[in-house]
């Protein structure tokens, strides 16, 4: 089986501060971790993705996140959060072999003026 | 870029409705998902289909079913509604083969759904 957990159901940050939303995963095997950002009635976004290489990987909008096996995490960071950054973050893991991904619960994140 | 569309963003409905989702993809890809959205709960997948008239379940099923009988087009059947059902549906395509895929799932803006 595979999971994902996000441990915060919110994530508060003053507007320039330092940003991370963290993830951990369970996954058999080499896993493929995603996150997705999600705006007010929107669908997801792709933001980055990890499959395998540098373990620190870079995507959309600053984000960036970086993949540690031994703790098989996968957080999310940002170095100077603005309040357009406010938004339900998803983390996904898929296993290679498997056929789905399995999402984390998600994280709202508030950036405060 | 990739398009997903769904055919509403909102829908109301009322119970023992028979209600029907329309997802549509053009970027030709094999695999097309439907999930909801419930919150606290994150994404859980109804179904997804690898191929056209191809189907297999996911992790939550019950109450619904699904057609794929063009390769664009991915429709999500709820055959008599109810008001547990409420929720924010998502359809998301892939290309190639899945399980070695390192592509990423694409989504579409989502139909948020209220049953009565």
């Amino acid at each position: 089986a595979q999971s994902v957990a996000q441990p915060e159901d919110q994530v508060n940050v003053a507007e320039g501060n330092p940003l991370t939303v963290k993830c951990t995963y369970s996954v058999s095997g080499n896993p493929y971790l995603f996150w997705y950002v999600q705006y007010p009635n929107r669908g997801l976004q792709f933001l980055l993705k990890y499959i395998t290489g540098d373990n620190l990987v870079k995507g959309s909008y600053g984000f960036e996140a970086e993949f540690n096996k031994s703790q098989t995490s996968f957080h999310l960071k940002k170095p100077s959060a603005l309040v357009s950054d406010s938004a339900l973050y998803f983390c996904a893991v898929r296993g290679y072999g498997n056929n789905r991904l399995a999402f984390g619960k998600g994280n709202q994140v508030v950036v405060i003026p | 870029d990739v398009k997903v569309t769904q055919s509403s963003r909102y829908l109301v409905k009322r119970t023992g409705e028979k209600v029907f989702l329309e997802c549509v993809q053009d970027m030709d890809h094999e695999n097309m998902f439907w999930y909801r959205q419930d919150p606290g709960l994150g994404l859980r997948l109804i179904y997804f289909s690898y191929d056209v008239k191809m189907k297999e379940k996911g992790d939550i099923p019950e109450g619904y079913s699904v057609s794929r009988e063009k390769k664009e087009r991915f429709s999500l059947i709820l055959e008599s509604a109810s008001t547990n059902q409420t929720s924010m549906y998502l359809c998301a395509s892939i290309s190639g083969l899945v399980a070695e895929s390192t592509d990423t799932q694409y989504f579409g803006p989502g139909t948020r759904l209220t049953v009565l």
